[in-house]
């Protein structure tokens, strides 16, 4: 099992540009979530899924689309990119079991937008 | 919604002393606490978690404590070496798939 698996690993865009980042897992989890990681602030969710066709926003949407068509794939779209948007960018994916909530995580894509 | 504060943001110790992070939550709701480990450049991994109707959990050298009353937890590490060196983040969850996390702990341990 490959686990969660992103692409890219690094991206630069100019500022304006669009670009989506890939996100895909193969443990048949049907929870997956969108983080962005900056500097002194952790990990704050920016989209997640409980299931194809089921998407919901998190606590730093703005600027960002997500989309479920398939258990397996995640992709986050970034609309016009912005500098504020410069981070680290994991996918995770989840099952729930009980309360337990066990998140796996991609290996990230480190974007700058200049 | 959830809100989880971490301390201290930095924590240097001598390899052999014991480390402790502390967090705090604000949703009474929340019954799920899981700790990550982040090495530099590499992705969060799940450590050690506990739920809410347990009071402590260990795991070799790493332990975690809950007190529902106060909402707070605590990542207790013995013996420290200097593979620990790394980010924690501690986490909470209401059992809803999501997890709110705090800011990370930066752990450094010199030999």
């Amino acid at each position: 099992n490959a686990g969660v698996t992103q692409t890219p690993k690094f991206q630069v865009l100019k500022t304006g540009q669009s670009m989506t980042l890939q996100c895909a897992q193969d443990m048949n989890h049907e929870y997956m979530s969108w983080y962005r990681q900056d500097p002194g602030m952790g990990l704050r969710l920016i989209h997640y899924s409980v299931g194809a066709g089921i998407t919901d926003q998190g606590e730093v949407p703005n600027g960002y689309n997500v989309s479920r068509s398939t258990t397996e794939d995640f992709p986050l779209r970034l609309l016009s990119a912005a500098p504020s948007q410069t981070s680290v960018y994991f996918c995770a994916s989840s099952y729930v079991q009980g309360a337990n909530t066990e998140a796996f995580f991609g290996q990230g894509t480190r974007l700058t937008v200049v | 919604g959830e809100n989880v504060e971490q301390h201290p943001s930095t924590l240097s110790v001598q390899e052999g002393d014991s480390a402790v992070i502390k967090c705090t939550y604000s949703d009474s709701a929340s019954n799920y606490f899981p700790w990550y480990k982040q090495e530099l450049g590499k992705r969060p991994q799940l450590i050690i978690d506990i739920r809410s109707n347990v009071g402590e959990k260990k795991d070799q050298r790493i332990a975690v404590t809950l007190n529902k009353t106060a909402k707070h937890f605590s990542l207790h590490i013995t013996e420290t070496q200097p593979e620990d060196s790394a980010v924690y983040f501690c986490a909470a969850s209401t059992g809803d798939s999501t997890l709110t996390f705090g800011k990370g702990t930066m752990l450094l341990v010199s030999p």
